[in-house]
């Protein structure tokens, strides 16, 4: 079974409904994270969590917020969705080793698709 | 800010050729970097990672990297590509001021029969 789970896989939505996208993990890992993926960007940071009472946001949180229900699941919603949030969505988890080393994990993507 | 650059956005290359993959990055002091492959419909794959010691750094797959610190370069290398390499190659360095990863654009890699 996968470590990082993300459901759905693949969503289409229209303009201004709300969604939520959620993530899984069995890794045991007290940072979680949100990116976008657009092409030709790269992986750009909508949310992240330390732990379950710490959420912080990233470089484009605009549109987005999220909840961490539990230390294993961390959801993102979009409350009222446009078409340029149209991308490929990653949870990611990391752990934190001595010296702020620290490797993430990822799942593998939600493809939303806003008409 | 730190920043990643991946200078190729398109490679291509036949199978059983050779293969580096740029990656070129800003960081005001000796940084963490990895290498990450996302397959088609896939999430990204951890390759290698490169935290202190050894500069040649191997990882799964056959593929390892070598960071420069004079020329700020971590590229990846693999000595004979295999037509399952087809995928999108993502560079990363960290952590930033808010301990997190700065990705670079990501490099499409073609392997041609």
């Amino acid at each position: 079974d996968a470590d990082v789970t993300q459901t759905p896989r693949n969503r289409i939505t229209k303009t201004g409904k709300r969604i939520m996208l959620e993530c899984s993990q069995t890794k045991g890992h007290d940072r979680m994270y949100w990116y976008r993926q657009d092409p030709g960007l790269g992986l750009r940071l909508i949310y992240y969590s330390f732990d379950v009472k710490d959420i912080n946001k990233g470089e484009i949180s605009d549109g987005y917020s999220v909840s961490r229900q539990a230390q294993a699941k961390f959801s993102l919603s979009l409350e009222s969705a446009i078409p340029n949030q149209t991308a490929l969505y990653f949870c990611a988890t990391s752990d934190l080793a001595e010296g702020g080393r620290e490797t993430q994990y990822f799942g593998p993507g939600t493809r939303l698709l806003v008409l | 800010a730190q920043s990643v650059t991946q200078p190729d956005i398109h490679i291509t290359v036949s199978e059983g050729a050779s293969l580096e993959l740029r990656c070129n990055y800003s960081y005001g002091a000796t940084p963490y970097l990895f290498w990450y492959v996302q397959s088609p419909g896939q999430g990204l794959q951890l390759l290698l990672k490169y935290f202190s010691g050894d500069t040649l750094v191997q990882g799964i797959k056959g593929f390892e990297a070598e960071f420069k610190r004079s020329q700020s370069s971590f590229n990846l290398r693999k000595p004979s590509v295999h037509w399952s390499d087809a995928a999108e190659y993502f560079c990363a360095v960290g952590p930033n001021a808010g301990n997190m990863l700065t990705f670079g654009g990501g490099t499409r890699l073609m392997v041609k029969p």
